[in-house]
């Protein structure tokens, strides 16, 4: 079982949807998660970190669910400029540091 | 937020020659320091850590002697691709974390290596 999973999408939704990823990882010793978003040909750059408690940040919410070990990401009201790889970057253990293992990523494409 | 820059932004080489990347943090202390490689439609591939003044841990599979890393001060690290082959040929990132930006990796803009 890989460290980090997602689904590679992609995810076609229309202008205002809501899409919602989720990320498994296997470590359960985890420590700290993440998302990223990428876009094509870019670097990844911080979309927000994930907070046991759960986060939110405008149209964007992050949860953790350490049962069942995965982390999701819900964007509200979809906008054409949401278009973009999602990397989920999972801390896999308390000895690493600040070493992440990033998932393939998951594609969204929002449609006019 | 935290600013890490990357140069050159692009390379194209011949076959044979060495490539210099260099990775700086512009606003923060960089205390670690990644080196990561991506090929079209695939993920972040991690190829080593590095720490200030100490030697790079590299992941398995990288070749150390291959792919040099110097991280000489807290806010610089280069990426030498030794006798570059085509199969090189690829998106270099690094990344910065540090005191300020703890867990936080912050990722410079890239540098595409094409090596003919």
């Amino acid at each position: 079982r890989k460290e980090v999973e997602q689904d590679p999408g992609p995810f076609n939704v229309p202008e205002g949807a809501t899409v919602a990823f989720n990320c498994t990882y296997s470590n359960s010793a985890s420590q700290s998660f993440f998302w990223y978003r990428q876009d094509c040909r870019k670097e990844p750059k911080l979309l927000m970190s994930v907070y046991s408690s759960g986060n939110e940040d405008g149209r964007f919410t992050a949860q953790l669910n350490r049962a069942s070990q995965y982390i999701s990401l819900l964007i509200r009201d979809s906008k054409l400029s949401d278009s973009a790889t999602y990397l989920c970057a999972v801390n896999p253990r308390e000895s690493s540091g600040d070493k992440l293992t990033f998932g393939t990523g998951t594609r969204l494409a929002v449609r006019p | 937020g935290a600013v890490v820059s990357q140069h050159p932004s692009r390379v194209i080489c011949k076959s044979g020659t060495s490539v210099k990347i260099e990775c700086r943090s512009l606003d923060f202390q960089a205390t670690t320091m990644f080196w990561y490689r991506q090929f079209p439609k695939k993920s972040l591939m991690l190829m080593a850590t590095s720490n200030e003044g100490s030697k790079a841990t590299y992941e398995q599979g990288v070749e150390k002697d291959k792919f040099l890393i110097n991280h000489a001060s807290l806010t610089l690290s280069t990426l030498t691709v030794t006798s570059a082959h085509p199969e090189d040929s690829s998106f270099y990132i690094c990344s910065a974390s540090g005191e300020r930006v703890q867990e936080t990796q912050y990722f410079g803009p890239g540098t595409r290596l094409l090596v003919l």
